[in-house]
């Protein structure tokens, strides 16, 4: 089945504790994403990756790394979270060439809360 | 970076009645996207839009490309109990490495009542 896979799906953490949340897609898609949800903002992106070893700042980057090291994975790392980076996480792909194709796919979800 | 304000931020209505949404930028997107996401779950492509002008139906669902490039529009016939969920819509940056930042409108949330 095609899909995004995240991981973990809720996590609980404390403050300054480095994380990384996982994203793995099998649609050997180029381009991949992360965004956070908060009520009232809809989802702002981090970051996106057009291609392998190819990543750049969405509109929040600050205080998240990501890499691109093969095309299926792009883990979201926060290396010393804060309370105000409790949210929800989305990872999404797509072949983005393709224009008739911007079905993004999204996963299913990251719940973190920072203590 | 480019925002989109859509309206309204909550809808509450009655199952069989239709609904309006609108999605408006202060720049111009060559794309709009109509996404919905169900609790629990991340959002879903329901209508892709690459043409001013444009109007394009999904079952129930129609959307528009507005004139200007500036707006879209999401209508929903006869509603019913499963088209809960929150409603976005997208649009992708323009040309290079741009086309890889999608900004969502705050959503629209809608609760339909049997």
């Amino acid at each position: 089945e095609a899909q995004v896979t995240q991981n973990p799906r809720y996590l609980i953490t404390v403050t300054g504790k480095k994380l990384t949340v996982t994203c793995s897609q099998n649609m050997n898609h180029e381009y991949m994403s992360w965004y956070r949800q908060d009520p009232g903002l809809g989802l702002r992106q981090i970051y996106y990756s057009m291609n392998v070893e190819v990543t750049d700042k969405g509109d929040v980057p600050e205080g998240y790394k990501v890499s691109r090291k093969e095309k299926r994975n792009f883990p979201l790392i926060l290396e010393s979270p804060s309370p105000n980076q409790t949210s929800l996480y989305f990872c999404a792909s797509s072949k983005l060439r393709d224009r008739a194709n911007y079905g993004y796919t999204f996963g299913s979800g990251t719940r973190l809360t920072v203590v | 970076g480019q925002q989109l304000n859509q309206s309204p931020q909550s809808m509450f209505i009655q199952e069989g009645e239709d609904v309006s949404m609108n999605c408006t930028s202060s720049s111009i997107f060559n794309t709009w996207l109509w996404y919905k996401q169900e609790p629990g779950e991340g959002p879903v492509l329901l209508i892709a839009l690459y043409k001013a002008g444009e109007l394009t139906s999904n079952g129930r669902l129609t959307a528009q490309f507005g004139i200007t490039r500036k707006d879209s529009f999401l209508n929903i016939s006869a509603s019913i109990p499963s088209d809960v969920g929150i409603y976005f819509c997208a649009g992708p940056g323009a040309g290079g490495t741009s086309y890889g930042k999608l900004t969502f409108g705050q959503g629209t949330i809608l609760t339909v009542h049997p």
